[in-house]
C-alpha cells in the first residue's frame, strides 16, 4: 500500500526559500514520477510539476520555472520540493502525488501547509 | 497549456439526486482525463481516471464519460457523503491542468 507522509506547516519570509519533504513508503520511489500540486486559500488546485527518477527528467509548470526544484533521495525514500524567492501569493497547501500510468494521480500526501508572511 | 473548464461551478442538490457535472478542455486530450473529490481540509481522492474508468473502491453511483474535448462526471443517486468539490484534470500533455472546481451543496 502506498503512502505518502509529508513534512509539517512552515511559516516563512518573503523572499525565503522553503523545501517541503515527501517520505514514500510501499513502493520504491525509482519506480515511478513524483507529482507536485498545490492549492492556494480558498481556491482550486495548481499541478506545479512533475520529478521522473527513472530518467531524471523534470517538467516545471511555466508559473514556477526558475523558482522550484524537484529533486529526490533514494537512500531515505524521501522526495523533495523546494520553492525560492517566495511571495505572499504563494501562500497554500501542498502535495505531492505520484500517478498512475495514464497520468492521474492516485495516492496523495496529506499536504503542507506553507504560509509566506511577513 | 491546455485549459480545462469546468460547469457549473457551484450546485446545489438534494440526496439522491442524479448530478452531472460538465468538462471541457480547450483542445483534444483523447481520454487522458481524471475527476477528483476533495472534501474541506483533505487531499483530493480519484474518482474516475481515464474518462470512464472507476478508481478501486469508488461506489458505483460514480461514473465519467466523453472523450476528446468533452467529458462527464455523473452521481446517479446522490448521498450525504458526496457533498465535496469536484475536479478534472487533463494528463495529456504536461503541465496537467486542472477545472477550476465545482462545489457541491446540500439543497
Amino acid at each position: 500500500q502506498v503512502q505518502l507522509l509529508q513534512s509539517g506547516a512552515e511559516v516563512k519570509k518573503p523572499g525565503a526559500s522553503v523545501k517541503v519533504s515527501c517520505k514514500v513508503s510501499g513502493y520504491t520511489l525509482t519506480d515511478m514520477s513524483m507529482h507536485w500540486v498545490r492549492q492556494t486559500p480558498g481556491k482550486g488546485l495548481e499541478w506545479m510539476g512533475s520529478f521522473d527518477p527513472r530518467d531524471g527528467e523534470t517538467f516545471y509548470a511555466q508559473n514556477f520555472q526558475g523558482r522550484v526544484t524537484m529533486t529526490e533521495d533514494t537512500s531515505t525514500y524521501t522526495a523533495y520540493m523546494e520553492l525560492s524567492s517566495l511571495k505572499s501569493e504563494d501562500t497554500a497547501v501542498y502535495y505531492c502525488a505520484t500517478p498512475r500510468a495514464e497520468g492521474s494521480l492516485d495516492n496523495w500526501g496529506q499536504g503542507t501547509l506553507v504560509t509566506v508572511s511577513s | 497549456d491546455i485549459q480545462m473548464t469546468q460547469s457549473p461551478l457551484s450546485l446545489a442538490a438534494s440526496v439522491g439526486d442524479r448530478v452531472t457535472i460538465t468538462c471541457r478542455a480547450s483542445q483534444t486530450i483523447s481520454s487522458y482525463l481524471s475527476w477528483y473529490q476533495q472534501k474541506s481540509g483533505k487531499a483530493p481522492k480519484l474518482l474516475i481516471y481515464a474518462a470512464s474508468s472507476l478508481q478501486s473502491g469508488v461506489p458505483s453511483r460514480f461514473s465519467g464519460s466523453g472523450s476528446g474535448r468533452d467529458f462527464t462526471l455523473t452521481i446517479s443517486s446522490l448521498q450525504p457523503e458526496d457533498f465535496a468539490t469536484y475536479y478534472c484534470q487533463q494528463s495529456y500533455i504536461a503541465p496537467y491542468t486542472f477545472g477550476q472546481g465545482t462545489k457541491l451543496e446540500i439543497k
